[in-house]
């Protein structure tokens, strides 16, 4: 069955450089969600998208955005990197149906480095 | 607010010595708990997903129960291959989708 893609797996940036992460979802889910985490700690919520539209906004930087695309890939943008940056950054995807939890299916991560 | 507790913090246990995980939840309404396996460096793997209490789903040798208060992740016979931290989290009823996580459950399953 297909998963949901992360790209790239692995990215090295400076300190105050831009990364982009990107995010495909498994076909035919309208949702995505985009986790941070850190070594030793549960995923820490940062946005998500339902149909395009931002549907939730937790932890999420203001040196960060993010947006969903017309086939429901994502992008997480940022921006301004600092070394507290360096984390797993994962992407999850789901079917979302109205009043029933929605199950939420992970990909593999990207670790970015900050240095 | 929500809250997710999952004990214990670790746990080793030897090859086919059977045990279970708890993860104790507080929340507004359930509208589900999901159990995922994660491996290091690598993405949550989903399990299950119940949705209310007296729910039970098995997999492998895996089962997980649900009650009003908690849920348990019971392993059977486990092999190393089981080893991983498993995680525990809620999905409040409500207009917001955002789960709640537990910090974990490290199993190290010894051959």
């Amino acid at each position: 069955a297909a998963g949901v893609i992360q790209s790239p797996r692995h990215l090295i940036k400076e300190k105050r450089e831009t990364a982009t992460l990107k995010c495909y979802p498994i076909p035919r889910h309208d949702t995505v969600y985009w986790y941070q985490q850190g070594p030793g700690q549960d995923p820490q919520f940062l946005i998500s998208f339902y149909e395009k539209m931002q549907s939730d906004k937790g932890s999420i930087p203001d040196r960060f955005s993010a947006q969903q695309f017309s086939d429901y890939h994502s992008e997480l943008n940022m921006s301004s990197l600092e070394l507290g940056d360096s984390a797993l950054y994962f992407c999850a995807s789901s079917l979302r149906a109205g009043g029933i939890a929605d199950t939420q299916y992970f990909g593999p991560g990207t670790r970015l480095t900050v240095l | 607010e929500d809250q997710v507790t999952q004990s214990p913090e670790a746990l080793r246990l030897q090859e086919g010595e059977s045990s279970s995980l708890n993860c104790s939840y507080t929340v507004s309404g359930l509208r589900g708990l999901f159990w995922y396996r994660q491996d290091p460096g690598k993405g949550p793997e989903f399990l299950f997903t119940l949705y209310s209490a007296g729910e039970e789903k098995e997999k492998e040798r895996l089962k997980a129960t649900l009650t009003k208060k908690e849920s348990f992740l019971h392993i059977t016979a486990p092999k190393p291959e089981d080893s991983a931290t498993y995680l525990c989290a809620v999905q409040a009823a409500g207009g917001s989708y955002i789960p709640t996580f537990g910090r974990g459950t490290s199993l190290i399953v010894h051959p």
